[in-house]
């Protein structure tokens, strides 16, 4: 298996332009989460899924902060628009039954704002 | 909502020597605490887990331990090696359906030979 697919690996844009991450689970894997690493604010959780619909999106820090699962295969995090406060690597992790089963996660997207 | 510190923030040892990062946890309902091992420019690998009916679990080098009633749980490297060398995140959540893992701020583990 390829693991969890993230897609770009990097990526460098304006403050105000729209930015989407995409990611890939691994084959069979219920469970998909997003998360956010900062150096001052570690690892958080900003939403995940359960058989592609939204279970928890409580960490989402805010209205331009958006995410689908359309199928089992795909998923994207969407900032619009973007801000350089938003900078930070994104990762995808996804988990094969329950939310506390062991997360797999993706090499990570890292999002630079200018 | 659950709440977990981690220390160090950094740890420096020497090759052979032992490395200890501690985790305390704020909601007693937690139940699982698994440990991440996140090596430079790659996502956080799951290297370890325990859960509260257990006291102790060990792979090879390394080690967890729980004490469930003063809430904190610990991760034990023996023996390190230059490749230990990573950030380290720990993690607590009820085991519960439906809830999902809240991570510590992580430890940076540097070994030098």
């Amino acid at each position: 298996d390829a693991g969890v697919i993230q897609s770009p690996r990097h990526e460098v844009t304006e403050m105000g332009q729209e930015v989407t991450l995409r990611c890939k689970p691994i084959s069979g894997h219920d469970y998909l989460f997003w998360y956010r690493q900062t150096m001052m604010r570690g690892l958080e959780l900003l939403i995940y899924f359960n058989n592609n619909v939204p279970i928890d999106d409580s960490g989402m820090p805010e209205d331009r902060f958006s995410a689908k699962m359309p199928n089992a295969s795909f998923s994207t995090l969407k900032i619009q628009p973007s801000e350089p406060r938003d900078s930070a690597v994104y990762f995808c992790a996804s988990s094969f039954a329950t939310s506390l089963d062991t997360q797999y996660f993706g090499p990570g997207t890292r999002l630079t704002v200018l | 909502g659950e709440n977990v510190e981690q220390h160090p923030s950094t740890l420096s040892v020497q090759e052979g020597d032992s490395a200890v990062i501690k985790c305390t946890y704020s909601d007693s309902a937690s139940n699982y605490f698994p440990w991440y091992k996140q090596e430079l420019g790659k996502g956080p690998q799951l290297i370890i887990d325990i859960r509260s009916n257990v006291g102790e679990k060990k792979d090879q080098r390394i080690a967890v331990t729980l004490n469930k009633t003063a809430k904190h749980f610990s991760l034990h490297i023996t023996e390190t090696q230059p490749e230990d060398s990573a950030v380290y995140f720990c993690a607590a959540s009820p085991n519960q359906a439906g809830t999902a893992l809240i991570f510590g701020k992580g430890t940076t583990l540097s070994v030098s030979s």
